[in-house]
């Protein structure tokens, strides 16, 4: 049973880069597509981007211009970054895995982050 | 950007009871459609993928349909833990809807 793990700063500053990780055990990051998505507290669901493990990667166009994805298979994980951040992107962060034939079926349990000073 | 739009937003319902919740997406997605439940301060479950697939594990009082720009969410004979918040996400561009809340009338 794969399982993921998000891990990074709970706080972060205006202006400054959100960085988050998310850890895959239990199966292999290769072959397939992973994604992270994002919910603002109360609201719903938004979708942040992904990137496959060869390291191709698409993302919201709403956030495509500050956003970086990339993925480390060596350590079985991938990565978000989130430049010029404010307090509109405060949010619980999702990592997820891509079932490859539609859907997102095993999910990290989220970390929020919050963006204050 | 496919637009998906959800409804209703709330729905009350009780045990036992029947619901369903629609999907409209702005342009055809085929049936690259999936939902998913989510539960208070918890990750989403997908429940159904390719619109009408029930995810292993899923019961079968939940049921999928639709194709194009238009799906239903189906819940029959609605069980204490059905009451969440639902999700559908078209799987060409991810885009989800905006969620329904089904509470206990």
């Amino acid at each position: 049973q794969v399982q993921l793990q998000e891990s990074g700063p709970g706080l972060v500053k205006p202006s400054e880069t959100l960085s988050l990780n998310c850890s895959v055990s239990g199966g292999p990051i290769r072959g397939r597509y992973w994604h992270w998505i994002r919910q603002p507290p109360g609201k719903g669901l938004e979708w942040i981007g992904y990137v496959y493990y060869v390291g191709d990667t698409d993302s919201s166009p709403s956030l495509k211009s500050r956003l970086t994805l990339s993925v480390d298979t060596s350590k079985n994980q991938f990565s978000l970054k989130l430049t010029s951040v404010t307090a509109a992107d405060t949010a619980v962060y999702y990592c997820a895995r891509d079932t490859g034939d539609d859907g997102l079926d095993s999910w990290g349990p989220g970390i929020l982050v919050s963006v204050s000073s | 950007d496919i637009q998906m739009t959800q409804s209703p937003s709330t729905l009350s319902a009780s045990v036992g009871d029947r619901v369903t919740i629609t999907c409209r997406a702005s342009r055809s997605i085929s049936s690259w459609l999936a939902w998913y439940q989510q539960k208070p301060g918890k990750a989403p479950k997908l429940l159904i993928h390719k619109a009408s697939s029930l995810e292993s594990g899923v019961p079968s009082r939940f049921r999928g349909s639709g194709s194009g720009t238009q799906f239903t969410l189906t819940i029959s004979g609605l069980q204490p833990d059905d009451f969440a918040t639902y999700y559908c996400q078209e799987c060409n561009t991810y885009s989800f809807g905006q969620g329904t809340k089904l509470d206990i009338k």
